[in-house]
């Protein structure tokens, strides 16, 4: 079965530092991987597909099949980056349900 | 706001009623998602539709729980003999296709007292 692992329940940057949030997962074909975030007291978001290869807010994050990692990276932390991120899979082929990571508080001080 | 939208936002109930959510997705989005959250961990993939056809259901999904999409359109999500292990965030999302962006609802969140 899929398994996705987001093994750092809070990551505490100062503004300005380099973000790098890990994302590993277990999956036997070719999966397609997400990161959704949620601001305080907003709704989950799509943040970013592996697929658009686009950077979202600053954000970016390249699939490694090779170490099956999807890692979200940001060069320059800002306040506003802090939020709840998940790291999801959605199976190939014509499966659509997401699995998610157990999520990773960001947390951007001054 | 023509979102996802999920009522009630919040419910309190005792242990062994029934309660019941309502999803509202997003015009014509054919595929309709339920998921449940627990405190520090993820949303839980719990059932999805294409249209009014419930097409996968997980392990999760005692049968406690019962899901419908009538029409198509909105959907319900149905626990009866509600135990304290229910409490927990209840989202709903809907996508155009299998392959699109899932738009996700604020939730409704159950207490079970």
């Amino acid at each position: 079965a899929q398994r996705v692992t987001q093994p750092e329940k809070l990551l505490s940057v100062f503004k300005g530092a380099p973000v790098e949030l890990k994302c590993n997962y277990s999956y036997s074909g070719s999966p397609e991987l997400f990161w959704y975030v949620q601001y305080s007291r907003q709704r989950l978001q799509l943040l970013l597909r592996h697929i658009s290869r686009e950077s979202i807010k600053g954000f970016t994050a390249d699939l490694n099949k090779g170490e099956t990692s999807f890692h979200l990276k940001k060069p320059f932390a800002q306040e506003e980056d802090s939020a709840m991120y998940y790291c999801a899979l959605r199976e190939g082929g014509t499966a659509s349900k997401l699995t998610f990571g157990t999520g990773t508080r960001l947390q951007v001080t001054l | 706001d023509t979102g996802v939208s999920q009522d009630p936002r919040h419910k309190i109930t005792k242990r062994g009623q029934n309660v019941t959510f309502r999803c509202d997705p997003i015009s014509e989005h054919n595929r309709l998602y339920w998921y449940r959250q627990t405190l520090g961990q993820g949303p839980e993939f719990l059932t999805y539709f294409q249209n009014e056809a419930q097409l996968e259901k997980s392990r999760l999904l005692s049968d406690r729980f019962s899901a419908e999409r009538p029409k198509g359109s909105f959907s319900t999500l149905e626990i009866q003999r509600t135990e304290q292990g229910d409490s927990a965030m209840y989202l709903c999302a809907s996508s155009r296709n299998g392959v699109t962006e899932a738009f996700f609802g604020q939730g409704t969140r159950l207490t079970v007292v």
